[in-house]
């Protein structure tokens, strides 16, 4: 049972350059999240999923996009990179969306600067 | 809007007992959960609130009261372990979810 786990650990883009963060889940979890962490802020929603085919913007979705095609993997794609997206990059699952007792588990994180 | 205010940095002894406050203003409030992460970690869960009062488990225990918009996680017998950043994150249906900065708790022998 490996949990959650994201892919790549750190990357270095070129402004307007475009990639993919990877994170899948083993947990058989319907509610899929991510979340962007910044310096001095606390970790930001960008969009989110409760269930395969069904996703949500966050607070903070300009720039990225998410499609949920399996209960085990939720792509975030950055479409042109930019110096303002550096940031570390989490990736959560759980099975009600972290309301009451039910735990959030995050994955390790993927650290990505835009050059 | 929507805000939660947490203080920066704690530092405590350890052994000792550190109170960690969170206050929040939102709309349609759910509930209030604690995180720790460790420097360079991922975020895991340590406790939620939704009713008045205070939750314990083991050393940790986190108290909210909804009428002031406040809760803090307290944190006994402290460990150097213990030494991470805490943040709290409060649910609700205006925002779905909103995480605080974090406190950075050091903690000294």
């Amino acid at each position: 049972n490996a949990g959650v786990t994201q892919t790549p650990k750190f990357q270095v883009l070129k402004t307007g350059q475009s990639m993919t963060l990877q994170c899948a889940q083993d947990m058989n979890h319907e509610y899929m999240s991510w979340y962007r962490q910044d310096p001095g802020m606390g970790l930001r929603l960008i969009h989110y999923s409760v269930g395969a085919g069904i996703t949500d913007q966050g607070e903070v979705p300009n720039g990225y996009n998410v499609s949920r095609s399996t209960t085990e993997d939720f792509p975030l794609r950055l479409l042109s990179a930019a110096p303002s997206q550096t940031s570390v990059y989490f990736c959560a699952s759980s099975t009600q969306g972290g309301y009451g007792t039910d735990t959030q588990y995050f994955g390790p994180g993927t650290r990505l600067t835009v050059l | 809007g929507q805000s939660l205010e947490q203080p920066s940095e704690v530092t405590a002894v350890e052994g000792a007992i550190v109170q960690i406050n969170c206050t929040y203003q939102t709309s349609g409030f759910y509930g209030l959960s604690w995180y720790q992460q460790h420097d360079g970690g991922a975020p895991t869960f340590l406790s939620y609130n939704a009713l008045d009062g205070l939750e314990e488990t083991g050393r940790f225990s986190s108290f909210l009261s909804r009428s002031d918009s406040y809760g803090y996680l307290l944190l006994q017998e402290l460990q150097m372990k213990d030494s991470a950043s805490y943040l709290c994150a409060v649910y609700s249906s205006a925002s779905k979810i909103i995480f605080g900065s974090g406190t950075r708790l050091s903690i000294r022998p």
